[in-house]
């Protein structure tokens, strides 16, 4: 089954404790992004990844990082979290459709810093 | 810089009556639009999508047509029902920058029977 898994889906931290939350696409996609979902904003995007080793930040990159050593796989690091990336996370990877790229999402990870 | 802009919510509304959630964009290229779908306690899955102006997509009842004079794409349906109660994300990727999406901030509908 084509699929987007995250882990973990539930995660409570403290401000400062490193933590990261991974990705995986089983699709051959060479595309993946992260985003936040809060309320009143929709989704924004973190950082996103056209290939191996090629990453880029997106809207909202502060206080987070990436990389991409596999095709099928995209991390998320937070190294010293705060309370104000307490969010719902979710990453995607994208096909190209004719004109236009198609993006698949994960189920999500709450993600709450105390 | 690219944006989209949907109606606020919550959309309340009787099992059948006629679904209308505006979509306006604002893009420098030549936009892609899509609506996704996000059911509770899930990820958001593509429900329709349309690539040029005048296409219509559509998919389970539901339609969008991209509107260049008017940069929109305002979901439809003329029937909902219970099971469409979710949240409603109209998005836009640049044709010039694919890995970029842009969504709007969502608009919840609840279909009561």
């Amino acid at each position: 089954e084509a699929q987007v898994t995250q882990n973990p889906r539930y995660l409570i931290t403290v401000t400062g404790k490193k933590l990261t939350v991974t990705c995986s696409q089983n699709m051959n996609h060479e595309y993946m992004s992260w985003y936040r979902q809060d309320p009143g904003l929709g989704l924004r995007q973190i950082y996103y990844s056209m290939n191996v080793e090629v990453t880029d930040k997106g809207d909202v990159p502060e206080g987070y990082k990436v990389s991409r050593k596999e095709k099928r796989n995209f991390p998320l690091i937070l190294e010293s979290p705060s309370p104000n990336q307490t969010s719902l996370y979710f990453c995607a990877s994208s096909s190209p459709t004719g004109m236009s790229y198609e993006q698949y999402f994960g189920p999500g990870t709450r993600l709450t810093v105390t | 810089g690219d944006s989209v802009t949907q109606m606020e919510g919550p959309v309340t509304l009787s099992e059948e009556a006629f679904l209308t959630i505006n979509c306006t964009y604002t893009a420098t290229g030549y936009p892609s639009l899509f609506w996704y779908v996000q059911y509770p306690g899930e990820g958001l899955q593509l429900l329709l999508k349309a690539t040029k102006a005048d296409d219509k997509g559509s998919n389970k009842g539901f339609e969008a047509t991209y509107r260049k004079e008017t940069t929109s794409f305002h979901l439809e349906k003329g029937s909902v029902q219970v099971s469409d109660s979710a949240v409603y994300f109209c998005a836009l990727s640049d044709l010039g920058n694919f890995n970029k999406f842009y969504f709007g901030s969502g608009t919840k509908l609840n279909v009561k029977p």
